[in-house]
């Protein structure tokens, strides 16, 4: 199973919107609407952002969205805050006989 | 409100056996997919495998070998033990309670994890 590609880095002024995309294959992204997000600050563990493509846990803001086209999902952030600067990752279910793969993360600097 | 508390050694020799635990509060671990993923200084996150409630365990293929993933459901703890470590193994380890469905009796995990403990730095040095 192949990792997810994901940009190295990102970046948005306070205010503007962002997106993240996470390139996967017919066999991941493309086949199954369960791929989630996850942020990530410096020495803290992830935190799940997003999860079957487009739904928020409680209590994460509606600044952050998710969407898939093909066998690329995204993650939007409207209306950037600093506390958004911070390492964001993807993930997709790969059918049974599989493990998911990380995307290889990618770095989200609020200028 | 579910919590996750990685333990064990931050210290491991190479070649022997790192062995971490995981103690889950607030929650049942009923219908769950207990999951340990890692992350060496600096890079990505490496889903290593997961536990089934049933017992049933998965891991990925390059670490497959080396794995093991089990539980005690009595304690509220699941485990991972990695044998024969190497300086490639030095990383953050955290363990997190994967989401899963069931289908005609059968259930798999799909590779989503809704809590996380805050991880156990281990380093593996001669």
């Amino acid at each position: 199973q192949s990792a997810l590609t994901q940009p190295p880095s990102a970046s948005g002024s306070p205010g503007q919107s962002v997106t993240i995309s996470c390139t996967g294959s017919s066999s991941d992204v493309g086949a199954y609407n369960y791929v989630s997000w996850y942020q990530q600050h410096p020495g803290k563990a992830p935190k799940r952002m997003i999860y079957e493509v487009s739904k928020r846990p409680s209590g994460v803001p509606d600044r952050f969205s998710g969407s898939k086209s093909g066998n690329t999902a995204s993650l939007t952030v409207s209306g950037l805050q600093a506390e958004d600067e911070a390492d964001y990752y993807c993930i997709s279910y790969a059918g049974n006989d599989n493990l998911g793969v990380f995307g290889g993360g990618t770095k989200l600097t609020v200028l | 409100q579910v919590q996750l508390q990685e333990s064990g050694p931050g210290l491991v020799k190479t070649s022997e056996t790192l062995s971490l635990t995981c103690t889950v509060s607030g929650d049942s671990m009923f219908h769950y997919h207990w999951s340990w993923i890692r992350q060496p200084p600096g890079k990505g996150l490496e889903y290593i495998g997961y536990v089934y409630y049933t017992g049933s365990t998965d891991s990925i293929p390059s670490l497959k070998s080396r794995v093991t993933i089990s539980l005690d459901t009595s304690k509220n703890q699941f485990s991972l033990t990695l044998s024969s470590v190497t300086t490639a193994d030095t990383a953050v380890y955290y363990c997190a309670r994967g989401l899963g469905y069931c289908n005609e009796g059968s259930c798999f995990p799909l590779s989503e994890f809704d809590h996380w403990g805050q991880g156990a730095l281990v380093t593996v040095a001669s």
